[in-house]
This record gives C-alpha cells, structure tokens and sequence, in this order.
C-alpha cells in the first residue's frame, strides 16, 4: 500500500542548531509533497509544499528537498529556536482528490 | 478570507452513545473535504473525504459515517461510538484542481479538532 513515512518519532537539538527531519514514501510516486507543523491540541498548519520536479524549496529558515531517486524529502530548520518545537508533518498526494499524512517528528530545541 | 469552523471542541460521551461532529467552511466554494482521526502521539489517519455534495469516499472500514448535506457541511457521525472510537477529531479543506490536475496552491486548511473521548 502507499505509505508516507517519517521514522523519527522525536528531535531533540540545541537551540541555534540546524534540525533536519525525514520523510519516506513507498509503493507510490507522489506528485508533490508538504510539511506542516502541529501544535499540542491544535490543527496542522501548512508550512511548504515542493514538487517532484523541484530539487529544494526554501522559505524563510525552512528549506525542503525532494529526492525522487531516494524516494525521501527532508525539511530543515536553519538557526533553530525554542518556539520552533513541535510536531512536523509530511504529506504527499496519492491522487487528485486524497492526501496521505506521516505519523510526524515531534521536534525539541533546547535553549 | 477562508475559514473553516469545527465543534465542539472537546466531547466526552458514553459508549454505544451516538455521535454527531460538524464542520463549515466558509469564503470558497466546491472544496474537497475531508475528516482526518489522530491517536495521542500518532499522525492523522483520514478517514473519510469528498468531492462534492452526496459524495463520500471512505478509507477504513468503521464505526462512522460521514455525510455533505451542503457544499460547505462535512458531518462525521456515529450512531453508537465504541471505546476505541476516542481520539482527536480533525476537519480540513483544500481547492479542488481542475478535471484531473492539481493547482500549485493545494494545501489543506485544518479546523481546531474536536478531542473526543469515549468513556
């Protein structure tokens, strides 16, 4: 079956760190994939979204790439910081109408 | 601008008691919709999803249902909830591409959830 997945449950890193984050996908090849971050008790927020044909994609402190070869995304922090500390989701889209989430990395940034 | 509203926010009710959960969106037209459940430190299991008013796909056979009455109502329903029916509760839309392609801005926009909890 198709699967998105992010092997890290949790991050743990020293604030001014850079945190990277891992997403896998099998069995299928997603157009494009996104990450969100989730809040304790709260909806995910949509943060990136990169294509398949797009190597990186960057926003601010945030940096996304997309290895088809790999089948892997990662997601990167830059200048990490305690307000940063969350749970960070990988989405990819399976068809045109349905998006399959990741169990998430929760992230830690100790000051 | 768009917005999507989900209640109640929290809910504890009695097994084999019925469940009603509902969402809105509000400032777009013809979304896709969809119901997502999170297990405590789990990601989010969808459950159900729609293209249009009377459409409903769902992902994993269960005790719920799921209905569009109106273009911007997705309602999750249960008629009698089990103990393992608890979990977080989450609503989302996103723009519907045209025919078969997917436009660049497709994310999903989440409600608040609702925390059920069955007792």
């Amino acid at each position: 079956s198709q699967k998105i997945e992010q092997n890290s449950e949790a991050l743990n890193i020293q604030e001014g760190k850079t945190a990277t984050l891992t997403c896998n996908y099998t069995n299928y090849s997603p157009a494009y994939l996104q990450w969100y971050r989730q809040d304790p008790g709260r909806g995910p927020v949509f943060l990136l979204l990169i294509r398949e044909n797009e190597k990186e994609k960057r926003k601010e402190r945030l940096k996304v790439t997309f290895d088809t070869t790999l089948k892997q995304s990662l997601f990167h922090i830059t200048a990490s910081q305690p307000a940063d500390s969350a749970t960070y989701l990988c989405a990819g889209y399976s068809s045109a109408s349905k998006i399959i989430f990741g169990s998430g990395t929760r992230l830690s940034i100790r000051p | 601008s768009q917005t999507i509203h989900q209640w109640p926010a929290t809910l504890v009710q009695p097994v084999g008691s019925p469940l009603s959960l509902e969402c809105t969106v509000e400032g777009t037209s013809n979304p896709n919709l969809y119901w997502y459940r999170q297990a405590a430190g789990r990601g989010l299991q969808l459950l159900f999803y729609s293209v249009g008013i009377g459409q409903i796909s769902s992902e994993v056979p269960q005790n719920l249902s799921a209905s569009r009455p109106q273009d911007r109502q997705f309602i999750l329903s249960s008629k009698k909830l089990l103990l393992s029916d608890s979990g977080f509760y989450l609503c989302a839309w996103r723009v519907k591409g045209t025919g078969n392609a997917i436009t660049p801005n497709t994310e999903a926009f989440f409600g608040q959830g609702t925390r059920l909890t069955v007792v």
